[in-house]
């Protein structure tokens, strides 16, 4: 069965602009997080959606956003990017709470 | 908060040799524990997990048990292959804290031929 993908692969932005970046889950998932892994500070959650609504939310500013779709795709938003936003950006999927994710490939976001 | 403590790396093994990596969690609930590993270029695998204290872990030779009187879940291996460097994240998820995972530092294993 096909994984979680991820759109696009690699997006190199500019300061100030705002980017939009796609997840589809695995078939019959409802719940799809969102990590930002950077060498400096790890892997940070981002915020979790299920059923279409934010569950959970990390310690991010507003510029932040997402979303999740009835199809359970999601969507994360940044808006006036900085230089600091350049990071790995992970989705990652779960069929239930506490049973674990599988993740994306990534969406590679650098800033200039 | 909920944390997580991992040895830093790297650790650098040749062929054979045995792996341990260390893992230890601080948690007000009662977590999942989980080994993910991250190839180069690649999001995160999940290795193994473990949902109740004394639960054992396992997946492709590697082994970790969840400790709660340790509070720990170390990796194990009993004898690496090149095909094992990666990078190693143990990571817990409370229900206390909805379905989030929290992660450690991550270990970078290197194993030479």
């Amino acid at each position: 069965k096909a994984g979680v993908t991820q759109t696009p692969r690699y997006l190199i932005k500019t300061r100030g602009q705002q980017v939009t970046l796609s997840c589809s889950p695995i078939s019959g998932h409802r719940s799809v997080s969102w990590y930002q892994q950077t060498p400096g500070q790890g892997l940070q959650f981002l915020f979790e959606y299920f059923s279409e609504t934010q569950r959970n939310k990390g310690n991010f500013p507003g510029r932040f956003s997402g979303r999740q779709f009835s199809n359970s795709r999601s969507e994360m938003n940044v808006s006036t990017l900085e230089l600091g936003d350049s990071a790995l950006y992970l989705c990652a999927s779960s069929f239930e709470e506490g049973s674990g994710y599988t993740f994306g490939s990534g969406t590679r976001l650098t800033v200039v | 908060g909920d944390s997580v403590t991992q040895m830093e790396g790297p650790v650098t093994l040749s062929e054979e040799a045995c792996l341990t990596i260390n893992c230890t969690y601080t948690a007000t609930g009662y977590p999942s524990l989980f080994w993910y590993v991250q190839y180069p270029g690649e999001g995160l695998q999940l290795l193994l997990k473990a949902t109740k204290a004394d639960d054992k872990g396992s997946n492709k030779g590697f082994e970790a048990t969840y400790r709660k009187e340790t509070t720990s879940f170390h990796l194990e291996k009993g004898s690496v292959q090149v095909s094992d460097s990666a990078v190693y994240f143990c990571a817990l998820s409370d229900m206390e804290y909805g379905n989030k995972l929290v992660f450690g530092a991550g270990t970078i294993l290197r194993v030479k031929s």
